[in-house]
């Protein structure tokens, strides 16, 4: 009964490797998010989609790729990992905009 | 200059005090401010949020607004050590085709001491 939900909650890898982190609400909130937040706890909006649509996208590289196969999921992919990658990603959803649910974060680690 | 910005603390009071936490922001066309409490390892949490001029309460919570001055701050009433937690200040970037971009300021530590 988990409002938002991401999988992995932890993420170990090497760098190079391409890896995925899912995230699903069952809210029915039309609009999604990625966020980074860095070692420094600072939280940044990477993406926004709504009704499977993009709405933002920051100046993320695009070794980052967001997915959404429905308004209930959406999925980060990302290529070539890098050290910097390190960080917790947290996915949000929101349906008043700017009202935004977080789901747990994956902390992510990239060796 | 920085868009949002919170003193990074910590911030200590002691049990039963009142906590007062401060955020300025640079772009005068925000127009939704909120507060999320993050507890460490966990996830931020939306704890109040106010969109007009003057001051919003929720419980022990009271969010402060003031436009001209650009600034936003968040009353915590009768603090307890379960307060304990890094408050986010967060602003709506304006401008069209920016649907629920929030501009997070890098939080201030409070520490509620028994």
């Amino acid at each position: 009964d988990t409002a938002v939900s991401q999988t992995p909650k932890y993420l170990v890898t090497q760098m190079g490797n391409d890896k995925s982190i899912k995230c699903e609400q069952n809210l029915g909130h039309d609009t999604m998010y990625w966020y980074k937040q860095d070692s420094k706890k600072f939280l940044k909006i990477m993406f926004s989609y709504n009704n499977k649509e993009l709405i933002i996208n920051e100046t993320v590289p695009n070794r980052f790729s967001p997915k959404s196969p429905d308004k209930a999921h959406l999925n980060l992919h990302i290529n070539s990992l890098e050290l910097g990658d390190s960080a917790v990603y947290f996915c949000a959803s929101s349906t008043v905009p700017n009202e935004q649910f977080f789901g747990p974060g994956t902390r992510l680690t990239v060796l | 200059q920085k868009e949002v910005e919170q003193n990074s603390g910590p911030l200590s009071v002691p049990e039963g005090a009142i906590a007062s936490l401060n955020c300025t922001y640079s772009d005068r066309g925000s127009q939704s401010f909120f507060w999320y409490r993050q507890y460490s390892g966990k996830s931020p949490e939306l704890i109040m949020f106010i969109y007009s001029n003057g001051d919003k309460e929720d419980g022990r919570f009271t969010a402060q607004l003031n436009k001209a001055s650009q600034y936003v701050s968040l009353l915590i009433r009768d603090s307890q050590p379960s307060d304990s937690a890094t408050y986010l200040c967060a602003v709506t970037r304006p401008g069209g085709g920016s649907q629920g971009n929030l501009i997070f300021g890098k939080g201030t530590k409070l520490s509620v001491k028994p």
